[in-house]
This record gives C-alpha cells, sequence and structure tokens, in this order.
C-alpha cells in the first residue's frame, strides 16, 4: 500500500530534551512538509522539501530541524527551543509541482512534553 | 503572502440539513484551491480541488464548491448532511504559478446531529 508513515502516534518528552519524529513515504514524491496542528489554529508549516538534500523554512521553524538525506524520509526534530512543542504534529507529501500540489498526510504524531 | 479565512469555527447541523461553510482568501493573483476534510481518528484527505476552468468543482460524498473569483470565495456545499460527515474541514490555497506552498484556514469543525 502507497502512503506515508509517521511513528509513533503518540509521543511523550521531558522538558529540554529534543525528540525526533519520524516521516516515511513509499508514493515516490520528491517534497514533503511538516505541518503543526492547534486546535482553532489550522495547519501550520513549519518545514518544507521540495527535493532530497534541501529543504526551506515555513511559517513557524524556529525551535525545529529537519533533514532530508533519502527521498523516502523526512524527519523533525523538536528542540528544546521550542516554547510549545506539545502539538500534534503532521507530516505531508506530494509530487512538488504547483499545478498538482495536492498533499497527502500522515496519520500525524501526538507529541507531550511534560 | 496569501491568507485563507474560515467564516465558522463550529457548526451544528441536524441529519439532512443544507451546509455551507465559507472560504476567503487573499491574494492577487491565480490560485489554486482546496477542502481537505479531517474525520475523527482519521488521515487529512482531500475533499476536492479547484485548478481552472468550470468554477463549480463537485468532489467526494456529495460536496461541491464555488469559487467566485470577485469575491475572493470558495464556499463548500452539501445539500443534506449526515451524521457521518462529521468532522473538520479546512480550506487551503496556493498560488497557481511557479512553486507554492499551500496556506490553510483555521478550520471549521461540523458536528452532525442524527
Amino acid at each position: 500500500d502507497g502512503g506515508i508513515t509517521q511513528s509513533p502516534k503518540y509521543l511523550f518528552r521531558k522538558e529540554g530534551q529534543n525528540v525526533t519524529l519520524s516521516c516515511e513515504q513509499n508514493l515516490n514524491h520528491d517534497a514533503m512538509y511538516w505541518y503543526r496542528q492547534d486546535p482553532g489554529q489550522g495547519l501550520r508549516l513549519i518545514y518544507y522539501s521540495q527535493i532530497v538534500n534541501d529543504f526551506q523554512k515555513g511559517d513557524i521553524a524556529e525551535g525545529y530541524s529537519v533533514s532530508r538525506e533519502k527521498k523516502e524520509s523526512f524527519p523533525l526534530t523538536v528542540t528544546s527551543a521550542q516554547k510549545n512543542p506539545t502539538a500534534f504534529y503532521l507530516c505531508a507529501s506530494s509530487t512538488g509541482t504547483s499545478r498538482d500540489n495536492e498533499q497527502f498526510f500522515g496519520p500525524g504524531t501526538r507529541l507531550t512534553v511534560l | 503572502a496569501q491568507s485563507v479565512s474560515q467564516h465558522n469555527h463550529h457548526v451544528i447541523l441536524s441529519e439532512a440539513a443544507s451546509l455551507e461553510l465559507g472560504c476567503n482568501y487573499s491574494y492577487g493573483g491565480t490560485v489554486n484551491l482546496f477542502w481537505y476534510v479531517q474525520y475523527p481518528g482519521q488521515h487529512l484527505q482531500l475533499l476536492l480541488k479547484y485548478f481552472s476552468g468550470d468554477p463549480l468543482v463537485k468532489g467526494i460524498k456529495g460536496f461541491e464548491a464555488e469559487f467566485i473569483k470577485s469575491k475572493f470565495s470558495f464556499n463548500l456545499r452539501k445539500p443534506s448532511v449526515q451524521w457521518s460527515d462529521t468532522a473538520e474541514y479546512f480550506c487551503a490555497v496556493n498560488r497557481a504559478s511557479g512553486y507554492s506552498t499551500l496556506t490553510f484556514g483555521k478550520g471549521t469543525m461540523l458536528l452532525v446531529s442524527p
């Protein structure tokens, strides 16, 4: 089955610790994205990558980092510098062209920082 | 930069009632428009999209949306809702030229009572 997997579904961390969320896709998509979803805030773009070994900051990149060493994978690290890390994190991918930029979403990871 | 406004944060309807969810965007150029839906416990998925041509777009599960360029609007409609339409609905936009990421509205939570 083609799709996007995110693991784990729920993640708990202590304040001050970095944590990495995984995102893998087997859709052969060039572009991948990370969003944060908070109640009443919609989806806000954290980082995106149009192609391997390249990525750009989104609207709320502070306190986050990413890497794109493989086409299939786009891990997101939530660092201790992120002031409000508790949230629902969604990964998405698309073919990458603006014309057909339908994004496909993973199931999400709910991160709770205690 | 583009922005998206969804008029209602919460909508409550009885089964068989008609639905219209408002979406307005701000961007002076040509845009692509999307409606995504997030059913409880499920992935965010595409309901319908508009790129060009007929401004009345039909999507899955009996949903449709009309692009009115003069009003910068892309409202979602369904003539008769079902309990299974209970979900959160997101409007999104991107620029039609070049590469452009999606900008999402804050979402509308629809609750359909049986």
